[in-house]
């Protein structure tokens, strides 16, 4: 059965630091993987996605992704860390042939000014 | 485009009360998914429509919960005779196709608390 794991829960950097946030994937095939952001108390909103080509995936607000198919892995990284950037990230991967998703726990990434 | 509409932002209702929650999707997506997400965990599938037809309902749809998406547009969530369980936020989501290609666009959610 596929499942994401984002393991770490928590994530602080200082303002301007670089950033990588983890997730790591079991799926049956090549998956498509989804990074999702949420601000308090708001919806979920899509950062970037993987679906085949290129492993290293741009997305908005200066985020980028590398699939490691070796490592089973989509992480999420950013050069230089916002104070806007706090919020939680999920990680996601479709189940397969479907349309549901299979979200992560989150990380939820705090920025010191 | 003006992304997915949910309403109420904010729930509060005593236990055992029925709440109805709306979600209108991006007009041309044709597919709208509903999505539980308690505290400190990611969100869970709880149904699907594809345009009226409700295609899967989660494990997780107790038969207190219904939805119904009539003529493919707006879309509703009941919960009967709620339950302190049941306090979490519900997500809506729409798509234009298979969903899993394009990514859901969601809406900000319902925060329900059940006191």
């Amino acid at each position: 059965a596929q499942s994401v794991t984002q393991p770490d829960i928590h994530i602080t950097v200082s303002e301007g630091a670089s950033l990588e946030l983890r997730c790591n994937y079991s799926y049956g095939a090549t998956p498509y993987l989804f990074w999702y952001v949420q601000s308090p108390g708001q919806g979920l909103q899509l950062l970037l996605k993987y679906f085949s080509g290129d492993t290293l995936v741009q997305g908005i607000k200066g985020f980028e992704a590398e699939f490691k198919r070796s490592q089973s892995s989509f992480n999420l990284r950013k050069p230089s860390v916002h104070w806007s950037d706090a919020a939680e990230y999920f990680c996601a991967v479709p189940t397969s042939g479907t349309y549901k998703y299979i979200f992560g726990t989150g990380t939820r990434l705090k920025v010191l000014a | 485009d003006t992304g997915v509409s949910q309403d109420p932002r904010h729930k509060i209702t005593k236990r055992g009360q029925n709440v109805t929650f709306r979600c209108d999707p991006i007009s041309e997506h044709n597919r709208l998914y509903w999505y539980r997400q308690t505290l400190g965990q990611g969100p869970e599938f709880l149904t699907y429509f594809q345009n009226e037809a409700q295609l899967e309902k989660s494990r997780l749809l107790s038969d207190r919960f219904s939805a119904e998406r009539p003529k493919g547009s707006f879309s509703t969530l009941e919960i009967q005779r709620t339950e302190q369980g049941d306090s979490a936020m519900y997500l809506c989501a729409s798509s234009r196709r298979t969903g899993d290609t394009y990514g859901y666009t969601f809406g900000s959610g319902t925060r329900l608390t059940v006191v």
